[in-house]
């Protein structure tokens, strides 16, 4: 059974610096590329940023590109999320997900992230 | 990097078959056949309903079905049931390698 979980979430202050967490079972890790999903109180579903199996190709999402910094460890199955410079408008709850693998589609069940003074 | 456009909300009664849309461009749902969707309850991680415009997962009920044409696509459930009631969004890969998600749709089984 794949499982994803997710740690690192919390309430942080305004320009503030957090790091997200991502570990990964029962799945190949290093076949998959690896999403962060983000979704504000009773909001959308928002694609925060990708990375693939390899760590080569990485890309943001224009609202956090230059801020957010996603990077994998393949030897541990974790995906992690730096995020700097936190804004209010980033406070949500963070998921990490396998999407476009056909039926194959996990997420983990979500980290939540403060951003209030 | 635009969201998808999805219908806010929208209603049907027990026993009716009811469209949600999803629109997007060129260069998302009308360039792949990766468009998903997703059901979502409260408090909840979103739950894959479909994927590749129209395949269902192993587990989910054959009243949903999926469809594109053009830049839209289309998530029709037949058979409306109590559980069916929730946030419905709709996703797709872009030629940018990235993907984009709708802003979602409110489904009330009334």
């Amino acid at each position: 059974e794949v499982q994803l979980l997710e740690s690192g979430g919390g309430l942080i202050q305004p320009g503030g610096s957090l790091r997200l967490s991502c570990a990964a079972s029962g799945v190949t890790f290093s076949a998959h590329a690896m999403t962060w999903v983000r979704q504000a109180p009773g909001k959308g579903l928002e694609w925060v940023s990708l990375i693939s199996g390899s760590g080569i190709s990485i890309y943001y999402a224009d609202s956090v590109r230059g801020r957010f910094t996603i990077s994998r460890d393949n030897s541990k199955n974790t995906v992690d999320l730096h995020m700097n410079n936190l804004r209010a408008e980033d406070t949500a709850m963070y998921y990490c997900a396998m999407l476009g693998n056909g039926p194959n589609d996990y997420w983990g069940q979500g980290t939540l992230v403060t951003v209030s003074s | 990097q635009s969201a998808l456009t999805q219908p806010a909300s929208v209603s049907g009664s027990p026993g009716q078959s009811i469209t949600l849309s999803c629109t997007g461009t060129s260069s998302d749902i009308g360039f792949y056949n990766y468009v998903s969707w997703y059901q979502q309850h409260p408090g909840k991680a979103p739950k894959l309903m479909i994927y590749d415009v129209s395949n269902r997962p192993s587990g989910v009920s054959n009243r949903f079905s999926g469809s594109k044409s053009g830049n839209t696509a289309s998530l029709t459930i037949s058979g409306l049931q109590s559980e069916d009631d929730g946030d419905y969004y709709c996703s797709s890969y872009t030629r940018s390698g990235t993907w984009v998600f709708g802003g979602g749709t409110k489904l009330t089984v009334l």
